[in-house]
């Protein structure tokens, strides 16, 4: 399986919002509403941040907010903050428990 | 507090093997299924394999499949990863995460596997 395709920079103000897209095909995004969402400080683990699209783990702010439309799934972070630049990585179900990963996003907040 | 600890990296040669464990604890291990997931330095997260809940179902990334066993000890309530034949594109931090809607949640710390001569 090819991985999804996420852009490798996106940057915002603080208090700006910023949207992060993850574009697949119609055999992974585009089939089933199992979308994740990873943001990774350097030198930690990832930790999710939206699944099953635009489903929020307790403790997750509400500034973080997913959406998906055919095979393209986005990340939206809103009222930006220093402790959001990070990189952030888009994960799909792709059938036959098959799991892929974007290559990543790296946030700037400028 | 649901708790994974990832142990077993080290410095192996090529062709040669290395098992990975994942410590579970803070929640009832037998009812999620589990993933590994890898990050070569510098790189993205590349997913590696899951396990059911009931251990019957198991799956592999394309890269992985003949090479690599995913397995777990619900009695120990660890999680394992046999590395057979590795090559130096293994070289990564492995992380350990507990499974649910084909999401990882919470991942562990990883455990750094270098594969060199």
């Amino acid at each position: 399986q090819s991985a999804l395709t996420q852009p490798p920079s996106a940057s915002g103000s603080p208090g700006q919002s910023v949207t992060i897209s993850c574009t697949g095909t119609s055999s992974d995004i585009g089939a089933y509403n199992y979308v994740s969402w990873y943001q990774q400080h350097p030198g930690t683990a990832p930790k999710l941040i939206i699944y099953e699209v635009t489903k929020r783990p307790s403790g997750v702010p509400d500034r973080f907010s997913g959406s998906k439309s055919g095979n393209t799934a986005s990340l939206t972070v809103s009222g930006l903050q220093a402790e959001d630049e990070a990189d952030y990585y888009c994960s799909s179900y792709a059938g036959s428990t098959n799991v892929i990963f974007g290559g990543g996003t790296k946030l700037t907040v400028l | 507090q649901v708790q994974l600890v990832e142990s077993g990296g080290g410095v192996v040669q090529p062709g040669r093997s290395l098992r990975l464990s994942c410590a579970a604890s803070g929640f009832t291990f037998n009812n999620y299924g589990m993933h590994w997931v890898r990050q070569a330095p510098g790189k993205g997260l590349e997913w590696v394999a899951v396990i059911s809940k009931d251990g019957t179902t198991k799956n592999y990334a394309d890269s992985m499949k003949g090479r690599f066993t995913i397995s777990r000890d619900d009695s120990k309530d660890t999680l394992y990863l046999q590395m057979n034949s590795l090559r130096g594109e293994d070289t990564a931090v492995y992380y350990c995460a507990r499974g649910g809607s084909w999401s990882g949640d919470p991942w562990g710390q990883g455990t750094l596997v270098i594969v060199s001569s």
